[in-house]
């Protein structure tokens, strides 16, 4: 099992509409649950991050924990085409080395 | 504030050839990261600097891979010889300080093509 998952996609959402991204980790002892986002030929850039369960909303953006079932998401409203991009869930794991493990990521496509 | 500054942003060598790789982190960051990103993946860690000490380096391949931060601040990231295999994004990152609830901020990275 990967220490973190998530659906590479493309997952395509017409604009306007809310796009929807999910993450799953196998430590269960993580607390920190951060969101990049990577244009294509840049570097990730950091949107979220949430420490907490539940909810944290930052403009259109809202990320989302669940811990008990290891899971992670983050929502985008009123997607706009310039929120396309590929989307990496990163969980600092503890088990072992500690450390920032990224999934593959999800390409996310928003269509006019 | 400036952001993480790596150069260069591009680099073609032939295999066996060495190449190094520099980053400077953002200004009173002491911890420093690097990361291996290969096409259509998440980015790896390879090393971790907290100042001056390398506190992780279990994922860098030490026979042809070294890593150093002297003062501190910049680092150079080392590939000698280099193989068809090394080729892709080689990322900087780093954070005020190291643990779990510091953000980490990437640099542009350096893209590698080995021939």
């Amino acid at each position: 099992q990967k220490e973190v998952e998530q659906n590479s996609g493309p997952l395509s959402v017409p604009e306007g509409a809310i796009a929807s991204l999910n993450c799953t980790y196998s430590d269960r002892g993580s607390q920190s649950f951060f969101w990049y986002r990577q244009y294509s030929g840049k570097s990730p850039e950091l949107i979220m991050f949430i420490y907490s369960n539940g909810d944290k909303e930052d403009g259109r953006f809202t990320a989302q924990l669940n811990k008990a079932s290891q899971y992670v998401s983050l929502l985008i409203r009123d997607s706009q085409p310039s929120d396309s991009a590929t989307y990496l869930c990163a969980v600092y794991i503890i088990q072992g080395a500690q450390k920032l493990v990224f999934g593959q990521g999800t390409r996310l496509t928003i269509n006019p | 504030e400036a952001g993480v500054v790596q150069s260069p942003r591009y680099k073609i060598i032939e295999k066996k050839q060495p190449v190094a790789f520099w980053c400077n982190p953002i200004s009173g960051h002491n911890t420093l990261y690097w990361y291996l990103q290969n096409l259509g993946q998440g980015p790896e860690l390879l090393i971790r600097y907290e100042n001056e000490e390398a506190v992780d380096d279990s994922q860098l391949p030490k026979d042809r891979f070294s890593a150093e931060r002297l003062k501190g601040v910049d680092s150079t990231l080392k590939i000698q010889p280099a193989e068809l295999g090394d080729s892709a994004v080689y990322l900087c990152a780093s954070s005020l300080r190291g643990g779990s609830t510091y953000e980490q901020y990437f640099g542009p990275g350096t893209r590698l093509t080995v021939t």
